[in-house]
């Protein structure tokens, strides 16, 4: 079984500042990935990030970065230069390499960015 | 690029009635899912699909039931709906390379009273 703990419901941060948002995990699988998706008050989910559980660099696209530490089974979103448009829910997700191959989400963390 | 498509986007029922949830796809992808979003919360999987002609249950699979008759439809039933099953519900397709993200489509309001 797979778990993603999110322990942030809600975090601030000022415009133009970076912001960390925490995920740990739990899995018996040897190989898997970890996602982030964003999830505006429009209602849909928007990828942003992929980690695979063998990658040696940690994964980057644009402002995104995850801080993946496999031995604390940590996988923690960093945005870089917050904009008022990052105001959103943020879910942590992973999913096993075999079987059905679904995301297992976490509860998820409200980012507000204030002005 | 239509991506996954959910049909409708809002319903309300009433208590004992049955719904059809569409979902439909046009990426070919082998992997179709159903998710539940309860308010607040993050999302629960109801049933899967590794391809056409199997389902099998997720997490929360009871009041529900799912077919897959083609790669492109995976729709979702509901029968004698439950005030507990308002929700807000997605679809969601992926191919089989592992990096691969989940498609999502833009989701369905389901209000039970």
């Amino acid at each position: 079984a797979q778990k993603i703990t999110q322990t942030q419901p809600g975090m601030f941060v000022q415009e133009k500042e970076a912001v960390t948002l925490d995920c740990t995990y739990d899995t018996s699988d040897p190989s898997y990935g970890l996602f982030w998706y964003k999830q505006p008050s429009s209602g849909e989910m928007i990828f942003l990030i992929y980690q695979g559980s063998y990658d040696q660099q940690n994964a980057t696209e644009g402002r995104y970065s995850l801080n993946f530490q496999k031995a604390r089974k940590s996988a923690n979103l960093v945005i870089s230069a917050s904009q008022l448009g990052d105001s959103a829910m943020y879910f942590c997700a992973m999913r096993a390499h075999t079987g059905r191959r679904a995301l297992t989400f976490g509860s998820g963390t409200r980012l507000q960015v204030q002005p | 690029n239509a991506g996954v498509t959910q049909t409708p986007k809002f319903r309300i029922l009433k208590i004992g009635q049955s719904m059809t949830l569409q979902c439909t796809q046009d990426m070919n992808h082998n992997y179709m899912y159903w998710y539940r979003q309860d308010p607040g919360m993050g999302l629960k999987l109801i049933y899967y699909s590794v391809g056409a002609g199997i389902t099998d249950k997720g997490e929360v699979p009871n009041g529900y039931n799912v077919s897959r008759s083609t790669t492109e439809d995976f729709p979702l039933r509901l029968e004698l709906a439950a005030p507990s099953q308002t929700s807000v519900y997605f679809c969601a397709s992926s191919n089989t390379v592992e990096n691969e993200k989940l498609f999502f489509g833009s989701g369905t309001q389901l209000s039970v009273l």
